[in-house]
């Protein structure tokens, strides 16, 4: 089974829409991290989120830490074609600074 | 540019052969990850440096190793080649206390045929 779950795996919707995307776990992580990857180049960091509940707004891209600690959300607005990628969620364990990764969701916003 | 470096970009070789992958990390940062990303397997870890001394492991097999000098460059090493190490492979840094995110290399397309 997997660690961290991301859904959906594929999302294809219309420039101007909205969107969420989840990442799901049954463990509890010191922080949470989005990436957003395009292909052929490395995973680019969005946001980091540490506090359980916390909400973090980068432009268009609302990301919330669930209060537990176990989930995360990433919520788009106006979804534009550069939004098109992989987004990834990552997460450390307590006193573990490597990364592991979800599944990913491949979104593509179509003008 | 995320300013992590990571050559060659691209890498086509024999099974049962030797490459070095190598990483120099963002200016200041003395951690250096190693990711190995596939179809099927996602993104993986693989190894991490701390200011040349390993701090910690994942899924690396034992026909892999890596090193990071002192001048904080890495290099990772892939011996005795399979078909399935065919992947792309990444590099990360991250700056101390390393919980912030970390930065990754444009990676290196790995293709052992």
């Amino acid at each position: 089974t997997q660690l961290l779950e991301q859904s959906p795996q594929f999302l294809s919707i219309q420039e101007g829409e909205n969107l969420t995307v989840y990442c799901n776990s049954s463990s509890v992580f010191s922080s949470l991290q989005w990436y957003r990857q395009e292909p052929g180049e490395g995973p680019v960091l969005l946001v980091t989120v540490v506090t359980g509940g916390e909400v973090k707004k980068l432009k268009r891209l609302t990301f919330q830490f669930g209060d537990a600690r176990k989930d995360s959300s990433l919520h788009i607005t106006a979804a534009q074609p550069g939004d098109t990628g992989l987004y990834l969620c990552a997460v450390q364990g307590f006193g573990n600074e490597k990364l592991t990764f979800g599944t990913g969701t491949r979104l593509t916003i179509i003008p | 540019d995320s300013g992590v470096t990571q050559t060659p970009k691209h890498l086509i070789t024999a099974t049962g052969q030797r490459v070095t992958l190598r990483c120099s990390p963002r200016s200041g940062d003395l951690s250096v990850y190693w990711y190995q990303q596939s179809l099927d397997q996602g993104l993986q870890f693989l190894i991490q440096y701390y200011n040349g001394e390993e701090r910690a492991k994942g899924n690396i097999l034992e026909r892999f190793s890596a090193q990071q000098f002192p001048d904080l460059h890495s290099e990772l090493n892939l011996s005795s080649l399979e078909l399935g190490d065919s992947a792309l492979y990444f590099c990360a840094s991250s700056p101390p206390p390393d919980s912030k995110g970390q930065y990754f290399g444009p990676g290196t397309r790995l293709t052992v045929l």
